[in-house]
């Protein structure tokens, strides 16, 4: 049990772009969901954190116009990458709580590569 | 300084080696995660411990609250042990946000 995925798993864009990426739980029902950002061999950074049917709560320095995250039902939360740049080029993670206990289920993360 | 930090940051070790991979916190806390990132990025929650001691098959994680100290023991370690382990703590005062290590990189060789 306790699955979140995401989609999609890699993706390839433009510079000047947008790109939207999902964040589903499968088999619970997610009330907060949380956006991470990951450089290569650096450990997560939260991006922002999102309860579903609210505004996302960003982290300081994450500009919210750019990285655009909706929450809008209990199993899917999205992040969409607005105008992107090849600095935005990184791997996403989302993971998501139930709320019943301190545990967050990750998902399997989506790679990011702006041209 | 971090508030989470992990040592040793790299590790090798021949199979069937037993393992330790320490965190150290800086910061009151609700619970601490071990986590798992595969080559392929995806992570996978090992533990969530807030005291005491918890095994899961050749995994073992404890954590003493007093000297904000956590230990991911691997015992008879395996080539598919090798991974990138994160520790990451839940502030006792935030519900939400998890504070993460830089991980440590481990190589088990055959």
């Amino acid at each position: 049990g306790a699955v979140v995925s995401q989609h999609p798993s890699w993706v390839i864009c433009k510079s000047g772009t947008s790109v939207k990426i999902e964040c589903r739980s499968l088999d619970f029902q997610a009330t907060t969901m949380f956006w991470y950002r990951q450089f290569p061999k650096q450990s997560l950074m939260l991006m922002a954190t999102s309860n579903e049917g609210s505004k996302a709560t960003y982290e300081q320095g994450v500009e919210k116009d750019k990285f655009l995250i909706n929450h809008a039902s209990l199993t899917l939360s999205t992040l969409t990458v607005t105008s992107a740049h090849p600095e935005d080029s990184s791997f996403y993670i989302c993971s998501a709580s139930d709320g019943l206990n301190y545990e967050q289920y990750f998902g399997p993360g989506t790679r990011l590569t702006v041209t | 300084k971090n508030e989470v930090e992990q040592s040793p940051q790299n590790l090798t070790a021949q199979e069937g080696e037993f393992i330790t991979i320490n965190c150290s916190y800086s910061v009151g806390i609700s619970a601490l995660h071990w986590l798992q990132q595969h080559p392929g990025g995806g992570i996978v929650s090992l533990f969530m411990l807030s005291s005491g001691k918890k095994k899961h098959g050749r995994l073992i994680a404890t954590i003493n609250i007093q000297e904000k100290h956590s230990s991911l023991h691997i015992t008879a370690s395996h080539p598919r042990d090798s991974a990138v382990y994160i520790c990451a703590v839940r502030w006792a005062g935030n519900t939400d946000k998890l504070i993460f290590g830089t991980g440590t990189r481990l190589q088990v060789f055959p």
